[in-house]
């Protein structure tokens, strides 16, 4: 069964350092999603993408973030200059139309730990 | 403006037991609501969502939820639990746009 894939499973930065997070949605889909969750906390909406462009994003994603489809199959996550908060689980999804009537399929998520 | 709401974050029932997770939400427009779990060290998995066709919602592993508009509620049950459903539970509302809003997560534990 097709799914989203995320890479790594787990990332270490140090404050200050750039950090790509990375994610092969499933084939045949057109909408991409980043969520993440800090420990304890909901899981939270960052950005919606299509058409390879920004479709929606939350107050979350602030200059610091950017996301990108480079290849046609990748689909990454760039934090420009890592904070300690931003320490938290990071989900991709993606989906075959547009949500919310219709299903977003989620990856395992990247654990990334700013120290 | 949407958001949920799920009581309990840690639910323990013991194996053959009802299984009881509860959701409100909040919505100024007609939600779709959505529950998804996560297995350790996997993605979230949709269980079920309501999308208006009908107020009694089942999923999949036995599970199923009912939108109450006037409770605001979309309760998650399965009358058995078995080890197997040992997990985090999200409830989600949709609607507005085009993100999910999800709720803190209920972490069920089956006891044998």
């Amino acid at each position: 069964e097709p799914e989203v894939t995320q890479t790594p499973s787990h990332q270490v930065t140090q404050m200050g350092q750039e950090v790509i997070l990375r994610c092969v949605p499933i084939s045949n889909h057109l909408y991409f999603y980043w969520y993440r969750q800090i420990l304890g906390q909901k899981v939270e909406f960052l950005v919606s993408f299509y058409n390879n462009e920004i479709s929606e994003k939350s107050e979350i994603f602030d200059d610091q973030f950017s996301v990108e489809r480079p290849d046609g199959s990748n689909f990454t996550l760039k934090i420009r200059s890592t904070k300690l908060e931003d320490s938290a689980m990071y989900f991709c999804a993606s989906g075959v139309e547009r949500s919310p009537n219709n299903e977003q399929f989620f990856g395992p998520g990247t654990r990334l730990t700013v120290l | 403006a949407q958001s949920v709401t799920q009581l309990g974050s840690h639910v323990s029932v013991s194996e053959g037991a009802l299984v009881l997770l509860r959701c409100n939400y909040s919505s100024s427009v007609p939600p779709y609501l959505f529950w998804y779990v996560q297995y350790p060290n996997q993605g979230l998995q949709l269980l079920l969502k309501y999308t208006s066709a009908a107020t009694l919602v089942k999923g999949i592993n036995g599970f199923e939820a009912e939108f109450k508009k006037s409770e605001t509620s979309f309760h998650l049950t399965k009358p058995s639990a078995h080890m197997s459903d040992a997990a985090e539970y999200f409830c989600a509302v949709g609607g507005a746009t085009n993100k999910l809003i999800f709720g803190t997560g209920t972490l069920l534990a089956v006891q044998p």
